[in-house]
Order: C-alpha cells, then structure tokens, then sequence
C-alpha cells in the first residue's frame, strides 16, 4: 500500500527565501508528526496533529516555522526567511493513532 | 543528560556474528520503545516496538526491555553486511506521543 509521501525530496533555497514542505500520510492516519534531522543526529519533533487540530508546536525552532493540516490530511511546514541553520532534512511520520509511526522519506533542505 | 543516549559507534561485527545494540532513558516513566533502521540518506525504517520487560524476538531481531535499568537493547543474529545501517532508538516519554530519538548507533557488519 501507499506510504507517507513528502515533496520536493530535495530543495535549494537561498537565505532569506520562504519554503514549503509537504506531507502526505498514510490514508486513515489521525497522527501527524514533523522532525527535524541534522547530519549525524537523531531525528528532533517539531510539532504533532492529530486530525487538523496542531496539539503540540513546542519543538518548531522560532516564529519563522508554521505547519498547517487544513482538512486532516495533508499537511504543510512552512519556514519563512530561511537561515543557513534550517539545514537538515525535515521527515514526516504518520500513525494511526499516537503509537508506531511511519516515516516518509525526507525533503532534504539545503540554504545557501 | 539526553533523555535518550545511545554510543554513536561505529560497531564493527564480523558477518554472522551477533550484533548487540544499547540505549539508556532517563525519564521513568517511559513506556514504549521502538527500533528503527536507517541507511545512509534514507527515511527511518521501523524494525521492532517493545512496551513489557523481557525479551521480544522477531526473525533475526531481538529487542529486550528492563524498566528497573532504564535501558533496552537490540540483538541483531546471523549478521549480514546488508544491516550496515544506523540504528535509532526512539522512546516516547510519560505524558506525550512525541518519539524522542537517541543519535543512533552505527552498525558496520564486515564480510
């Protein structure tokens, strides 16, 4: 079946300039989830849906990320004025509750 | 102290040798494990979840919890090249549903 799908797999932006990220989880899945990856490190939470409703924003770095999930599925993260440190790669899980999650593959972020 | 530390490595075990993976939490009250594998510019992949002490096997893969220490532990047999990977651990603390993720071990079986 389907699995979590996220586009662009791979995007180059310059400082300053805004990205978006998108997510799609698994058909049925209520649990969304947004991590952050830097090289050589374990993935870090930035922030958690259930349906359409953000329960938990507490891991986005600064005001300049927003993540949005208007009907419950799809889901969007947004990073306005990108700095070099937004560097990583941004994978989404989805759950079909809040247990075992499943990964999509990653949009790798590179700023210049 | 992370809330989940796992040894970076690299872990080097001969092909079809045993490969023993570790990871301590700190927050007690902790209540569901899980494995992941992840290869080099890839997703993570889950291998295994563990929520009750004592061992849980499947296939090759054994994941064994003890809440007293604080710590579990992913035994990988017959090791083959093809799980030269990074291994994460990932908790989900008392309270939450977020994972929380050691930084991984890497596992290097040589042939």
């Amino acid at each position: 079946g389907a699995g979590v799908s996220q586009s662009p797999r791979y995007k180059v932006a310059k400082r300053g300039q805004d990205v978006a990220l998108r997510c799609d989880p698994i058909s049925g899945h209520v649990s969304l989830f947004w991590y952050q990856q830097a090289l050589g490190q374990g993935p870090e939470f930035l922030t958690y849906f259930q349906n359409e409703a953000q329960l938990d924003k507490s891991g986005l770095p600064s005001d300049r990320f927003f993540a949005e999930r208007p009907e419950g599925s799809v889901s969007t993260l947004k990073i306005q004025r990108t700095q070099q440190e937004d560097s990583a790669v941004y994978l989404c899980a989805s759950s079909i509750s809040t247990e075992t999650q499943y990964f999509g593959p990653g949009t790798r972020l590179l700023v210049l | 102290q992370k809330e989940v530390e796992q040894n970076s490595g690299p872990l080097s075990v001969p092909e079809g040798a045993i490969a023993s993976l570790n990871c301590t939490y700190s927050d007690r009250g902790s209540q569901s494990f899980f494995w992941y594998r992840q290869y080099s510019g890839k997703s993570p992949e889950l291998i295994m979840s563990i929520y009750s002490n004592g061992d849980k096997e499947d296939g090759r893969f054994t994941a064994q919890l003890n809440k007293a220490s604080q710590y579990v532990s992913l035994l990988i047999r017959d090791s083959q090249p093809s799980d030269s990977a990074t291994y994460l651990c990932a908790v989900i603390t008392s309270g939450t549903y977020k994972y929380i993720f050691g930084t991984g071990t890497r596992l290097k079986v040589l042939a």
